[in-house]
């Protein structure tokens, strides 16, 4: 049972351009969101993250954007960097236990030169 | 700026041997949490420590075990090893183990079950 799902394994974009990265989930208890990047040979590493109470959260380059009502959250990064070209887990937490982390499946960027 | 250290990063273990997975918080971390990937899969949550006690327990076999120690370090005891238990290993730390505490993870351990 996927809780959590992004349902693109993959994207390829120019540098330069826009990356869109989606995730899906299906647990209303759900809360608290995080999207992470992660290297080959490196563990995951926080990016970015959205509370329930807001719909969109900010930062440099990165935004996230969460549609309770769809149980939708994305990604934008913009500009895309050559150097963003990482796996991508998008996880989400239910404030009643804890904070264990439950993760998508990932979708690996590639940004193009 | 010191990281999440798990030792050893590479494991290699026969069926039904037993394996020790440490993993060392970042200091002033009172949480640690493990988390098995599979190949090709995300991350699952198998347990976690707050101050030295379980404060969460998520998909863990029955073979495995885990403890948090006095100084904060954690241990993730597996026995009766199956090859279906090659993956990758990933231990987190925090500061406090509410939801919005950032979790840190270290570059995890590989373990290969022949």
């Amino acid at each position: 049972d996927q809780q959590v799902k992004q349902n693109s394994p993959s994207l390829s974009v120019q540098e330069g351009r826009i990356s869109i990265l989606n995730c899906d989930y299906t647990n209303s208890m759900f809360d608290y969101f995080l999207w992470y990047k992660k290297y080959p040979a490196e563990g995951p590493t926080f990016l970015i993250s959205i509370s329930s109470i807001k719909d969109k959260n900010e930062d440099g380059r990165f935004t996230v954007f969460l549609n309770k009502s769809a149980k939708h959250l994305s990604l934008h990064i913009v500009p895309s960097q050559p150097g963003d070209s990482a796996v991508y887990f998008c996880a989400a937490s239910p404030e009643t236990s804890g904070s264990r982390l439950t993760f998508g499946e990932g979708t690996q960027l590639t940004v193009n030169p | 700026a010191a990281g999440v250290i798990q030792s050893p990063r590479h494991l290699i273990k026969e069926k039904r041997e037993t394996a020790t997975l440490k993993c060392y918080p970042i200091p002033r971390h009172d949480t640690v949490y493990w988390y098995q990937q599979g190949p090709g899969q995300d991350p699952q949550f198998l347990i976690s420590f707050y101050e030295k006690m379980q404060s969460d327990k998520g998909s863990i076999p029955d073979r495995f075990s885990a403890q948090q120690f006095s100084d904060y370090h954690s241990e993730l005891n597996m026995s009766s090893l199956e090859l279906g238990d090659s993956a990758l290993y990933f231990c987190a730390s925090s500061w406090g183990s509410g939801t919005y505490n950032e979790q840190f993870f270290g570059p995890g351990t590989r373990l290969t079950v022949l």
